[in-house]
């Protein structure tokens, strides 16, 4: 079946970049997702890339897709201490739905 | 984009009790759907809430359990029925919109005792 796979933790010094990786198993996924999720609070869509684009970039985010190895990063450009969060790298199954991996808990130490 | 509001944000229930959790959006959706994120977990995918008719649930999941309404295009519910502990989780509402984007309400934190 689908999956989605994501390393649990990641941390970085402020200013700092950093780079979320995914692998996703759905060569047929669409759309893919990256989200934010704060403690306490619900997802916060952040960007998504359209399967057949290499790169998107959104002022400090970048997002880069090998879709021949199913591989999607997310990149944070000089990462603040408010970047602390749990991301959630997802792929599109059809219809709408979403396939999420585990999250990766990034902290920024100052 | 779109805006999604959920009730309760949260809530503490008794065993064996149900709660109906409502999710409204403020433009009509064609899509809609139920997520499940247990604690510290991911987020599992429930049902499709469909408008007019049933939901189209995912495996481990029924309809006794977890009844779905989704009477227009702004509006659907999700009733988590005779609960136990391990229905303690955060459930969430997400639509579709025409770009292709899928949004997420804030979520519904329930516990149960």
């Amino acid at each position: 079946g689908e999956d989605v796979e994501q390393s649990l933790f990641l941390s970085v010094r402020e200013g700092d970049s950093s780079v979320i990786n995914c692998t996703y198993t759905d060569s047929s996924s669409t759309y893919l997702y990256w989200y934010k999720q704060e403690p306490g609070a619900g997802l916060q869509l952040l960007t998504y890339i359209f399967s057949n684009m290499d790169m998107k970039q959104d002022q400090r985010l970048t997002v880069l897709l090998n879709k021949k190895d199913k591989h999607l990063s997310l990149r944070i450009a000089d990462t603040q201490t408010g970047d602390s969060a749990i991301y959630f790298c997802a792929e599109s199954i059809g219809g709408g739905k979403l396939i999420f991996g585990q999250g990766t808990e990034l902290s920024v130490k100052p | 984009s779109a805006v999604i509001s959920q009730k309760p944000s949260r809530d503490i229930c008794q065993r064996g009790t149900s709660l109906t959790i409502q999710c409204q959006v403020d433009s009509q959706v064609t899509m809609m759907f139920w997520y499940r994120q247990q604690p510290g977990q991911s987020l599992t995918l429930i049902a499709t809430a469909n408008q007019g008719s049933e939901a189209t649930y995912e495996s481990g999941f029924v309809i006794d359990k977890f009844p779905i309404s989704r009477p227009n295009l702004t509006f659907s519910t999700l009733t988590v029925s005779n609960m136990s502990p391990e229905d303690s989780s955060i459930y969430l509402c997400s639509v579709v919109v025409g770009t292709g984007e899928l949004f997420f309400g804030e979520g519904s934190r329930l516990t149960v005792l």
